[in-house]
């Protein structure tokens, strides 16, 4: 069954630190993963994509990392700031599958002052 | 480029009644979306469409129909709403797969049914 894994549920860390976001996943034939941020109330914003063949890439202070063999992503925030308060999505597409983009549940992350 | 638009961004339906919510893109994509997201969940995807005149079910597709006779539209269609259907929905849509693709995303509309 194809899933998409993420942990932790939710993390709270001070403002300045540096977290890492899990995901792990059971997509096949894989495609794609990307990672999406979602502020409250609003649609999901694209972070990050990344395919088979590449293992990081980042996006200002947010950096994702992919292991193909594993079935692993991370995201790693750098001196996070208050605005880093959302969801974050992990999203992992089947290729050929038009219909097979399969959603996490989400890191609920909180950045505190 | 105005990119996804979604209305409305709330409404209240009482159980049995039937309503609209449309969706709107302006950057000439093919693959159109309708996914919802309950709380703590992943987005489910209701309906997708490949290009004007055709559609598909996803994964939760009963209590909804969609047409896609533009290019620029998707509207989705509950006919006779649920509390089941109370979520909040998101259009999305894409250029022709790449692998590389970005899937843009609405604002989102709040559903209530009552």
């Amino acid at each position: 069954k194809n899933q998409v894994e993420q942990s932790p549920q939710s993390l709270i860390i001070l403002e300045g630190k540096n977290c890492t976001l899990q995901c792990n996943y059971t997509v096949s034939p894989f495609s794609n993963l990307r990672w999406y941020k979602q502020d409250t109330g609003r649609g999901p914003v694209s972070l990050t994509i990344m395919t088979f063949s590449e293992n990081t890439k980042s996006n200002g202070r947010y950096t994702a990392t992919l292991d193909a063999d594993t079935k692993q992503s991370s995201l790693h925030i750098t001196a996070s700031q208050l605005s880093d308060s959302a969801s974050y999505i992990c999203v992992v597409s089947a290729k050929n599958r038009d219909d097979k983009i399969i959603f996490g549940k989400g890191t609920r992350l909180h950045i505190l002052p | 480029n105005a990119g996804v638009t979604q209305t409305p961004k709330f409404r209240i339906l009482k159980i049995g009644q039937s309503m609209t919510l449309q969706c709107t893109q302006d950057m000439n994509h093919n693959y159109m979306y309708w996914y919802r997201q309950d709380p703590g969940m992943g987005l489910k995807l209701i309906y997708y469409s490949v290009g004007a005149g055709i559609t598909d079910k996803g994964e939760v597709p009963n209590g909804y129909n969609v047409s896609r006779s533009t290019t620029e539209d998707f509207p989705l269609r509950l006919e006779l709403a649920a509390p089941s259907q109370t979520s909040v929905y998101f259009c999305a849509s894409r250029i022709i797969p790449g692998s590389s693709y970005t899937i843009y995303f609405g604002e989102g509309s709040w559903l209530t049914v009552v």
